[in-house]
């Protein structure tokens, strides 16, 4: 089955520094890619949207330039935290779409990036 | 904009038994994508059941199958023969065809503890 490796599954920076997230679509192309922030004990929030070669979509409220997401080639997408404060420690959560397949339908998602910032 | 409601924040269960998650969903549209997510402890989603809006026919995996009413716009998860194992968030989740773009709409999820 298809198979998305999330890493690191744990990060502890300094507030001020940046941390970058990558995920990558181990055994398919994934031609979309999702990134999702969920609190502890509730539900996923979509934060942005990726396609290969192309600028993000990120939902309201969501600021793009603190978070930085590039989708550069069909296997890998890279979440970026610029100048991390402790308020962006959370859970973070890719999942990838590959063609549009019936097989493809609910995305594989990576095993998550829990981000503390200190 | 659609709306997944699950009016479960927690159930629990004793292990063998069999155990429903109601989910709702409010749309517009007329061909859609339903799922149920598993987040076990480890926080890995896992993908429990799909549905195609299109198909009567209720989806089953194994232990797990589907209650899917179109008119109603309800989605239930019946777990049969429920194992600890089976401890975990559930997310229920809607998707539309969106031009290749699809995103996934989830709600605020059911807590369920199966236990010994």
């Amino acid at each position: 089955g298809a198979v998305v490796s999330q890493h690191p599954s744990r990060v502890i920076c300094k507030s001020g520094t940046s941390v970058k997230i990558e995920c990558r679509s181990l055994d398919f192309q994934a031609t979309t890619m999702f990134w999702y922030r969920q609190f502890p004990k509730k539900s996923l929030m979509l934060m942005a949207t990726s396609n290969e070669g192309s600028k993000a979509t990120y939902e309201q409220g969501v600021e793009k330039d603190k978070f930085l997401i590039n989708h550069a080639s069909l296997t890998l997408s890279t979440l970026t935290v610029t100048s991390a404060h402790p308020e962006d420690s959370s859970f973070y959560i890719c999942s990838a779409g590959g063609t549009r397949t019936a097989e493809n339908y609910g995305y594989t998602f990576g095993s998550g990036t829990r981000l503390t910032v200190v | 904009a659609q709306t997944v409601t699950q009016s479960q924040p927690e159930m629990s269960v004793q292990e063998a038994e069999t155990v429903t998650l109601s989910c709702t969903y409010d749309t517009s549209e007329s061909n859609y994508y339903l799922f149920w997510y598993k987040q076990p402890p480890s926080r890995q989603m896992i993908l429990v059941i799909r549905q195609e809006a299109y198909k009567q026919q209720n989806a089953t995996e194994n232990r797990f199958s589907v209650n899917f009413q179109k008119a109603a716009k309800s989605f239930s998860l019946k777990i049969s023969d429920s194992q600890l194992g089976d401890t975990a968030m559930y997310f229920c989740a809607f998707m539309k065809f969106q031009g290749g773009s699809e995103k996934l709409v989830f709600g605020k999820g059911t807590k369920l503890t199966v236990n010994p």
